[in-house]
């Protein structure tokens, strides 16, 4: 079975544009998270879909992130204008919206705003 | 905010070793993950524990839930090379989880 599929694995862009990260979740899981990974911040919840909803996005840092989910079996987050500190590991995870709740993760693209 | 703090946050040991990581929270969860994470790759789950005091093994890994549910700890038995990685825990509320800093683990031959 195919797991979490992300792409580009990696973006290298100049600041103030606009960057596009995509996630296609585990077939059949009907969460999916967003996640932002940086050495000092460590690993962060930016947005959470539940059935293509959005269910908690308290952890978006600006309005220059929104997310979507137009199916259950694509996502994306989208950064516009991109900035320096914006620069990380985004990774995307699935689960089950079922107990117990395992996360699985992609292989994360790796941002560089210049 | 349910915050998870692990303990260490580096540790670089010899092959052959034991190790235990610790996680701890001051909140209750309805289970916790383990995952590893090794170098330009995402977490990848070792193990779940739902229920207060349960230990699961796996291989030389052994996982304990606390019996109120708010900490964890990873022991690594006889420690390989191989089990070089990031080491995190998460805890999980209603299918939203809350990540520990990690510990960085080196295992040298």
């Amino acid at each position: 079975d195919a797991g979490v599929i992300q792409s580009p694995r990696h973006e290298v862009t100049e600041m103030g544009q606009e960057v596009t990260l995509r996630c296609k979740p585990i077939s059949g899981h009907n969460s999916l998270f967003w996640y932002r990974q940086t050495m000092m911040r460590g690993l962060e919840l930016l947005i959470y879909f539940n059935n293509n909803v959005p269910i908690d996005d308290s952890g978006m840092p600006e309005d220059r992130f929104s997310a979507k989910m137009p199916n259950a079996s694509f996502s994306t987050l989208k950064i516009q204008p991109s900035e320096p500190r914006d620069s990380a590991v985004y990774f995307c995870a699935s689960s089950l919206a079922r107990g117990p709740y395992e996360q699985y993760f992609g292989p994360g693209t790796r941002l560089t705003v210049t | 905010t349910q915050l998870l703090e692990q303990s260490p946050q580096f540790l670089s040991i010899q092959e052959g070793e034991n190790l235990t990581v610790y996680c701890n929270s001051s909140s209750v969860f309805s289970s916790l993950q383990w995952y590893r994470q090794e170098p330009g790759e995402g977490p990848v789950l070792l193990v779940t524990v739902v229920t207060g005091g349960e230990v699961k093994k796996l291989k030389r890994l052994t996982f304990q839930f606390g019996d109120a549910r708010k900490d964890s700890s990873l022991h690594i038995t006889a420690a390989q090379p191989g089990d070089t990685g990031l080491y995190l825990c998460a805890g999980e509320d209603f299918n939203k989880f809350y990540f520990g800093s990690g510990t960085k683990l080196n295992v040298k031959p």
